[in-house]
């Protein structure tokens, strides 16, 4: 079976500038989770699919982050301008359904430095 | 307000002994706890959990504890190998909403010597 799948691995880019991230879940698989990890730190949910609709954005940047997920299987997560905090590892991760108990898979992750 | 805490950043320990690994949580909702292992250049990977209804829950050489009048839970690995060595993250979820949302510890990161 394969994983989750991310793409770039990497990317460098200028404060100000932006970049957007893809992601292909797990074959089958309805929910679909993007986390932000910074160095140091564990990685925090910005944002949960349920199919093509958000369950949960309370912690995405609003202002400068959006991600969809059109048709309910890949989806981008995109950061317009980026600012040097923004510096971090961006995983992907999927579940076949939402809710406790369900196991996450996680993607390779895709490394964000911005200067 | 970091709800999920691993107070320690590394861990070393010799090939063959017990590796332990704490954390602690500060929100009385959680009731499902998990672990995952990261290693370099890979996204972490699901190791084992328990429930709120649980006190310790047993995998292989891997089991986890927990103490929910001290909000505490470790991971002991027994007996454990080089390969065990990776970033262990300690996440929490609670069961009202059921949307399956983990809060992550910021990760302790186990050497294991040969």
């Amino acid at each position: 079976e394969a994983g989750v799948a991310q793409s770039p691995r990497y990317k460098i880019i200028e404060k100000r500038q932006s970049v957007a991230f893809w992601c292909n879940p797990i074959s089958g698989h309805a929910t679909l989770y993007w986390y932000q990890q910074i160095l140091g730190q564990g990685p925090k949910l910005l944002i949960q699919f349920q199919n093509n609709g958000v369950v949960d954005d309370s912690q995405l940047p609003k202002d400068r982050f959006s991600a969809e997920r059109l048709k309910g299987v890949d989806s981008t997560l995109k950061i317009q301008p980026a600012k040097l905090e923004d510096s971090a590892v961006y995983l992907c991760a999927s579940s076949l359904n939402p809710g406790v108990g369900e196991t996450q898979y996680f993607g390779p992750g895709t490394r964000l430095l911005v200067l | 307000d970091q709800q999920v805490k691993q107070n320690s950043p590394s861990l070393s320990v010799q090939e063959g002994r017990i590796s332990i690994l704490n954390c602690d949580y500060t929100n009385s909702m959680f009731d499902y706890f998990l672990w995952y292992k990261k290693y370099p250049a890979e996204g972490p990977t699901f190791l084992i959990s328990i429930s709120s209804i649980k006190d310790k829950n047993e995998d292989g050489r891997f089991t986890v504890f927990l103490n929910k009048s001290a909000k505490h839970l470790s991971l002991h690995i027994v007996p454990s190998q080089p390969g065990d060595s990776a970033v262990y993250f300690c996440a929490a979820s609670a069961m009202a909403g059921n949307t399956g949302k983990l809060i992550f510890g910021q990760g302790t990161t186990l050497q294991v010597k040969p």
